[in-house]
């Protein structure tokens, strides 16, 4: 059975842009959940989608969004990129996403200049 | 709000020594616990959990954990360790809430392994 995928690996990008980050889950799992790492914050819960819908969201701001398509495979995007988004997004997935293990992705990189 | 606390940072041990990791947590009930590791720009991989029943669980890799309710621990073990240990460990807590399921994360331990 195939693993989280995330795509794409890196990712350079200048202040001001915009970013969509892409998380295909492992097969039948249903929930899928966000996590950004950085050296100075460590790993920091996102955003929860469960069956096309936001279950559960951290407190990072507006510009962070998400969204689950039918197929489980998720979307994140960052608008108006800052330098401090610079970090290590990874994605994992659950069957229901109610305190089983997490499987994650090796992560998408990505540098804000 | 629940937490968790890694207290080493950095940590050093010879190849074969035994190797405890540190993990305390705030949560008001029960909490879910996991131990994960990340090698350098890899991804997350699970080494073991604890929702309930035994308090020793054991892993991948040879490792252990002991929950220790007293005393709000979740300390990760290996007896010997081998080079091929080293890495990021995160102990993390897990929630459930009327608003869904999230993992809060500790800082996490860096593990070098000498020969």
């Amino acid at each position: 059975k195939a693993g989280v995928t995330q795509t794409p690996r890196y990712l350079i990008k200048t202040r001001g842009q915009q970013v969509t980050l892409s998380c295909s889950p492992i097969s039948g799992h249903r929930s899928v959940s966000w996590y950004q790492q950085t050296p100075g914050q460590g790993l920091q819960f996102l955003f929860e989608y469960f069956s096309e819908t936001q279950r559960n969201k951290g407190n990072f701001p507006g510009r962070f969004s998400g969204r689950q398509f039918s197929n489980s495979r998720s979307e994140m995007n960052v608008s108006t990129l800052e330098l401090g988004d610079s970090a290590l997004y990874l994605c994992a997935s659950s069957f229901e996403g109610r305190g089983e293990k997490l499987f994650f992705g090796s992560g998408t990189q990505l540098s804000v200049l | 709000a629940q937490s968790v606390t890694q207290p080493d940072i950095h940590i050093t041990v010879s190849e074969g020594a035994s190797l405890e990791l540190r993990c305390n947590y705030s949560y008001g009930a029960t909490p879910y616990l996991f131990w994960y590791v990340q090698s350098p720009g890899q991804g997350l991989q699970l080494l073991l959990k604890y929702f309930s029943g035994d308090t020793l669980v054991q892993g991948i890799k040879g490792f252990e954990a002991e929950f220790k309710r007293s005393q709000s621990s979740f300390n990760l073990r290996k007896p010997s360790v081998h080079w091929s240990d080293a890495a990021e460990y995160f102990c993390a807590v897990g929630a459930n809430s009327n608003s869904g399921y999230a993992l809060n994360f500790g800082k996490g331990t860096s593990l070098l392994v000498t020969p």
